[in-house]
Parts: structure tokens; C-alpha cells; sequence
């Protein structure tokens, strides 16, 4: 069975300050997909990043980054220089390969306070 | 805005009741997904259709069912409704039934009373 844990619930950070959200998985697949996903308190759920189980480079999409280590089974994003308007909950997800069968991790509620 | 439609924004109504949510897919997108986001259960994935076809079950109750119509917009069927199935459902969609980028729509909150 596939499982994400998010070990951290609430995260409390100031301006400017980096932050690192961990995610560990558990599965038994060895094709599978890796997610990130942003809840800000509007409601919506805004896509982050997909990382395939093959790919293990590390990616940076401005202030965002992840690293994959398939290793120590992590999935970890990085905020660097958070704002504000990074508040939100952040879901890790697993997926199957070949399925849009997703498991959610429980999710991190980050609050950037100015 | 993600391009993902579902109607109502807001629903409420009484146990044992049945409802269908409705959701539109961006324009060409063929992948349909649900979610049920609630307090006691966090964020699942109920179930997936590709082009019609259901592709992927998740953690579907027997009392819910969806499908996906010829236009691609799909409808979810939630009935003999609990106080328990109060949640938000959101509805994603995909160009390819294999999970690449999913756009969101707003999410139906649903409240049982």
C-alpha cells in the first residue's frame, strides 16, 4: 500500500526566512509519480510540481524548490526567501504509474508571518 | 483561473438525500478526476475517468457513483448522504490519463444536516 507522510503539521516562519517541507513515501511500485500541490487559504488546490520516480534531479522554479532522493524515500520542497503570500497548506502526493490513483499526505500548514 | 468548471459552489441538504455535482474539464482536456476533501479524512482521491472510460478507483463509497458524458464533462453522484460526506469535492482535469499537471477547479462544498 502507498503512503505519504508529511511529519510536519504547522510551520510558522517570518519574511524572508527559508523553509523546508519534508515528505517521506512508502511504495512498492517502482514507476511512480511524486506531487506537490498549494492550498492557500482561498480554497483552491493549485498543481506545484510533478517528479517521476526515474528523474531524481533536483529542480528549482524561482523561490521553489524540490529534492527528490529516492534513497531515503523524500520528497522535500524548499521555499527560499518566503513571503507572505506563501501561506498555505502544501500536499505531498504518490502516485501509481499508469493510474490517477493519488494518495495525499495530511498536509503542512505553513503561515510566513511579515 | 484553472479553466476547470464545477457547479454548485455550495450545496446543502438533508441526510439520506442524493446530489450530483457537475464539472467541465478545461477545453481539451480528456482526463476527469475526483476528490473528497474533508476534516476527518484529509485529501482522496475518489475516482477517474479518461475519455469516457473510468480509468482509476480510489476510496469510492458504494453510495457514490460518476461518470463522464460524451461532451467530457462528468457529474458525481453522492446519495443516501450522511453527515459524514459533508466535505469540499474538487474536480481536476488532465490533457493524458496519466497524471500530468491536473488543473483544480473551485471545489463544491457540500454540507449534510
Amino acid at each position: 500500500a502507498q503512503k505519504v507522510t508529511q511529519a510536519q503539521t504547522e510551520i510558522s516562519v517570518v519574511e524572508k526566512e527559508d523553509v523546508t517541507l519534508d515528505c517521506v513515501y512508502e511504495t512498492r511500485d517502482t514507476t511512480y509519480y511524486l506531487f506537490w500541490y498549494k492550498q492557500p487559504p482561498s480554497g483552491e488546490l493549485v498543481f506545484l510540481i510533478r517528479r517521476n520516480s526515474f528523474d531524481e534531479q533536483n529542480e528549482i522554479s524561482g523561490r521553489y524548490s524540490w529534492n527528490f532522493q529516492k534513497s531515503t524515500s523524500s520528497f522535500n520542497f524548499t521555499i527560499t526567501a518566503s513571503q507572505v503570500v506563501d501561506s498555505a497548506v502544501y500536499f505531498c502526493a504518490l502516485s501509481e504509474t499508469n493510474a490517477g490513483k493519488s494518495t495525499f499526505g495530511d498536509g503542512t500548514t505553513l503561515t510566513v508571518k511579515p | 483561473d484553472s479553466g476547470v468548471t464545477q457547479t454548485p459552489k455550495h450545496l446543502i441538504t438533508a441526510t439520506g438525500q442524493r446530489v450530483t455535482l457537475r464539472c467541465s474539464p478545461r477545453s481539451g482536456d480528456l482526463s476527469v478526476y475526483w476528490y473528497q476533501q474533508s476534516l476527518d479524512q484529509g485529501l482522496q482521491f475518489l475516482i477517474q475517468y479518461y475519455n469516457g472510460e473510468e480509468r482509476a478507483k480510489g476510496n469510492i463509497l458504494e453510495r457514490f457513483s460518476a461518470q463522464q458524458f460524451p461532451d467530457l464533462h462528468s457529474e458525481l453522484n453522492l446519495s443516501s448522504l450522511e453527515l459524514g460526506d459533508s466535505a469540499l469535492y474538487f474536480c481536476a482535469s488532465s490533457y493524458s490519463p496519466r497524471e500530468d499537471e491536473q488543473f483544480f477547479g473551485p471545489g463544491t462544498r457540500l454540507t449534510v444536516l
